[in-house]
């Protein structure tokens, strides 16, 4: 079964700082593997999609990368606002399962003014 | 867009008693979801379907029924509620294959007493 590891599970930084929330998975056969935002009691944003073929993709401050063969994706958050704040969530898609996503449980993300 | 709909968005139960938890896609997709969050356990999969008339079993199916009789719904149902089912309920929904990106609803916040 695929296992999805979240570092640090919470992390604060002032205001301005960039930043970066790490991702791990156990089996390296994926398909693809998205980044989502969570606010407190909401939905899942997606932030960006990364396919296995790919090593990164960028949105805005956001840059998110990829290293299959190592099991390892980074979310990289570029001069962090307050607005930032939230849940980040990594999951990824296995190759073989093809259907469901597995996800981490999440890094939780305070920026403080 | 109303992209994935979740209804209702807030509900109570008695131990017990039986309800059935809504999702409407209107971006035509195939494959649809149904998670639960719980804290410290991140999101696991409930069940899921790859098309209309067909649901399979995720990671913790037991408790809980699907259908999916037509290809823009997808329904959840408790028949018998438990404590244990108190939690937050997600549906996500996407297109199969390429690029496979998954979208989510808003979430139901199930509590039972």
């Amino acid at each position: 079964k695929q296992e999805v590891t979240q570092i640090p599970a919470a992390l604060s930084v002032p205001e301005g700082e960039n930043l970066v929330l790490n991702c791990s998975f156990t089996d390296s056969a994926i398909y693809n593997l998205q980044w989502f935002r969570q606010d407190p009691g909401k939905g899942l944003t997606s932030l960006l999609l990364i396919q296995s073929s790919q090593r990164e993709q960028t949105s805005g401050r956001l840059n998110a990368s990829l290293d299959k063969s190592s099991g390892r994706s980074t979310l990289y958050i570029a001069a962090s606002q307050p607005g930032d704040s939230a849940t980040y969530l990594c999951a990824v898609r296995h190759s073989n399962s093809g259907y469901a996503l597995n996800f981490g449980k999440g890094t939780s993300l305070l920026v403080t003014p | 867009n109303a992209g994935v709909t979740q209804t209702p968005k807030f509900r109570v139960l008695k131990t017990g008693q039986s309800m059935t938890l809504l999702c409407a896609q209107d971006m035509n997709h195939e494959y649809m979801y149904w998670y639960r969050q719980d804290p410290g356990m991140g999101l696991r999969l409930i069940h899921y379907s790859v098309g209309e008339g067909t649901t399979a079993k995720g990671e913790v199916p037991d408790g809980y029924n699907v259908s999916r009789l037509k290809k823009q719904n997808f329904l959840l149902g408790l028949e018998s509620a438990a404590p244990s089912q108190t939690s937050v309920y997600f549906c996500a929904s996407r297109w199969p294959g390429h690029p496979g990106e998954a979208f989510f609803g808003q979430g139901t916040r199930l509590t039972v007493v």
